[in-house]
């Protein structure tokens, strides 16, 4: 098993929609979550980082965690063609390392 | 000017030839990692550094090498380049412990063995 599974996508939303994106992981012990933007071509940039469980929003952004169920998610609100691109979920792993997934492509229609 | 930097940015070689990619970041952080990207297997860990005397193996680090030349630069070598390490590879930095374990990440080496 994977240490970190991303829904593989690609998803499709039409702009003004909500696409959301979810990510399970395996170690019990991580404590910091992060999701990563990574347009095609370009290094990743990081969008939300979160450690309590529930929400965090930041603008039209909501990364939602719950460590008992080993997940967490990410709400794009009010998509914008602006938004496609692929959304890279990090786990820290212990040792001030992470470990991410494969990523989810989003692709907003206008 | 772009905090963390990565030359060359594209790289044609040949199998068998050794080649260095460099990397270097202006934010002053201690840690700096080296990942390779690869179409449907995101990001892997090849290398990390915790500060110049400290240096540990990712996942991936069987024919690569690396060195720690100061705080600021972190080079990754290829000892003998192979076809299969032909891939997308990506110096970040980070800072410390929670929120400042954020990775900031450089542009990137486009990398074809040949």
């Amino acid at each position: 098993q994977k240490e970190v599974e991303q829904n593989s996508g690609p998803l499709s939303v039409p702009e003004g929609a909500i696409a959301s994106l979810n990510c399970t992981y395996s170690d019990r012990g991580s404590q910091s979550f992060f999701w990563y933007r990574q347009y095609s071509g370009k290094s990743p940039e990081l969008i939300m980082f979160i450690y309590s469980n529930g929400d965090k929003e930041d603008g039209r952004f909501t990364a939602q965690l719950n460590k008992a169920s080993q997940y967490v998610s990410l709400l794009i609100r009010d998509s914008q063609p602006s938004d496609s691109a692929t959304y890279l979920c990090a786990i820290e792993q212990g040792d001030y390392k992470l470990s991410f997934g494969a990523g989810t492509t989003v692709t907003v229609r206008a | 000017d772009a905090d963390v930097t990565q030359t060359p940015r594209n790289r044609i070689t040949k199998t068998g030839k050794r080649i260095m990619l460099e990397c270097s970041q202006t934010k002053g952080h201690d840690r700096m990692y080296w990942y390779r990207q690869d179409p449907g297997l995101g990001l892997r860990l090849i290398y990390y550094s915790f500060d110049v005397k400290d240096i540990n193996k990712g996942e991936i680090s069987d024919g690569y090498s690396v060195s720690r030349q100061a705080q600021a630069k972190f080079s990754l070598s290829l000892e003998s380049a192979i076809p299969n390490q032909t891939a997308l590879y990506f110096c970040a930095t980070s800072a410390g412990e929670g929120e400042q374990e954020t990775q900031y990440f450089g542009p990137g080496t486009r990398l074809l063995v040949l």
